[in-house]
């Protein structure tokens, strides 16, 4: 079954940085484009990054383009999110996400804190 | 920035209908939005109803439907249960990338 696991997350101090990764299994994880979807806590989801399939195409929101950078290695069916300048408003818990081969999001994993605060 | 417009909460009976709806800051909303619903239940991460407009999942009730109404997407519950009790996101595409709406809360009682 499709499986999407986060990691990464945890107390960083504002300005610096922080890797996160989502680890996939159940699919086969090259064939599938995939989001980053964050949620302040006690609020609504937020869209963050997008990635094709193989990595050629992505996008940001413009919240977090020049900070955050989306990447994938396929090898490792994992999915990255490098998050650089952390602010204290980057406080969210963050949620991959896997679409269909049209496309379409379908799964989501459930999720990795991240907490910015000095 | 485009805004997604979203009613802030409804109510419903158990066994009764509603319709959510998403708008757009910049005009109506269509099938080129691609438009999901999204499903969060207290402490769970989000779960997705429907894509493109009126698409399900196989894990999708059939009490659940999307359509395209009065230039908004709307998501419609007929049969309304206790476990639909959630809040419900709203994602459109535009040019520069998606937009959610700020959330449904919807109470069955």
């Amino acid at each position: 079954q499709v499986q999407l696991v986060e990691s990464g997350g945890g107390v960083v101090q504002p300005g610096r940085s922080l890797r996160l990764s989502c680890a996939a299994s159940g699919f086969t994880f090259s064939a599938y484009g995939m989001h980053w979807v964050r949620q302040t806590p006690g609020k609504g989801l937020e869209w963050v990054s997008f990635t094709s399939y193989d990595g050629s195409i992505n996008y940001h929101a413009d919240s977090v383009k020049g900070r955050f950078t989306i990447s994938r290695d396929n090898s490792k069916n994992t999915l990255y999110l490098q998050l650089n300048s952390l602010r204290a408003d980057d406080t969210a818990m963050y949620y991959c996400a896997k679409t269909t081969a049209a496309g379409a999001i379908d799964y989501w994993g459930q999720g990795t804190l991240v907490t910015v605060s000095s | 920035q485009a805004v997604v417009i979203q009613e802030p909460s409804l109510t419903v009976s158990p066994g009764g209908t509603v319709t959510l709806t998403c708008g757009s800051s910049t005009g109506g909303v269509t099938s080129g939005h691609y438009p999901y619903w999204f499903q969060q239940r207290p402490g769970q991460a989000p779960r997705t109803l429907i894509y493109d407009t009126d698409n399900k999942h196989s894990w999708t009730p059939a009490r659940f439907s999307g359509s395209l109404l009065g230039g908004k997407a709307a998501l419609t519950l007929s049969g309304a249960q206790p476990e639909d009790e959630a809040d419900y996101y709203c994602l459109l595409l535009y040019r520069g990338g998606w937009v959610f709406g700020g959330g449904t809360k919807l109470t069955v009682l």
